[in-house]
């Protein structure tokens, strides 16, 4: 059981605010991994931490910009809002190495007014 | 550039006959797909990979076909159940050994009962 958690499960913002996710889980898998879902889109790779560090990154701009502590949990914040940021935002687990097992939280469903 | 197309974004189906979803891909470099099954207010969750070592990989009700000439796969549920009833997205890891995946867009299935 891997319980990944992720809060708040919504949020209203406005445009040019800043927003923190947060995601945890029971178990001590090393890497996270966060995604945006647009509506009617499959989620979209944002960037991953591996050992608390940034270990790869999607075509999302320096303002989308994360951390992973040391109980793997990890935060997604994200600068100056955007309309086009209104997604669901979800978080992955996994272990390093592996393709195959990557367990996703709820999601957090940001809409930008 | 979608890497990985889903372009059917619904089907529907009888309780008990066969589903068949579909996911084209362009990069050839691909080696590993992998679905998931997503249910509303929950993550993403996997069912089911396949290898391009292989052309077929099952799992009780579940079946992958990759068709490498024709970048094509397709998951099989036989019976489909009420309870199969969600969002299905193929995705594929540009890298091996990572999570980056790139997510197709969805497929919603509904099985009528």
């Amino acid at each position: 059981e891997t319980g990944v958690t992720q809060s708040p499960t919504h949020l209203i913002k406005t445009r040019g605010q800043q927003v923190t996710l947060r995601c945890s889980s029971q178990s001590g898998h090393n890497t996270v991994s966060w995604y945006q879902q647009a509506l009617g889109q499959g989620p979209q790779f944002i960037f991953q931490y591996y050992r608390e560090e940034e270990n790869g990154r999607g075509n999302f701009p320096p303002r989308f910009s994360g951390l992973q502590f040391p109980n793997y949990s990890s935060e997604l914040n994200v600068n100056a809002l955007e309309l086009d940021d209104s997604a669901l935002y979800l978080c992955a687990i996994g272990l390093a190495g592996g393709q195959e097992t990557q367990y996703f939280g709820p999601g957090t469903r940001l809409l930008v007014l | 550039d979608q890497q990985v197309k889903q372009n059917s974004p619904s089907l529907s189906v009888q309780e008990g006959r066969i589903s068949i979803l579909n996911c084209d891909y362009t990069n050839s470099m691909f080696d590993y797909f992998l679905w998931y099954k997503k249910y509303p207010a929950e993550g993403p969750t996997f069912l089911i990979s396949i290898s391009s070592i292989k052309d077929k990989n099952e799992d009780g009700r579940f079946t992958v076909f990759l068709n490498k000439s024709a970048k094509h796969l397709s998951l099989h549920i036989v019976p489909s159940q009420p309870g199969d009833s969600a969002v299905y997205f193929c995705a594929a890891p540009p890298t091996s050994g990572t999570y980056k995946y790139i997510f197709g867009t969805g497929t919603r299935l509904k099985v009528l009962a």
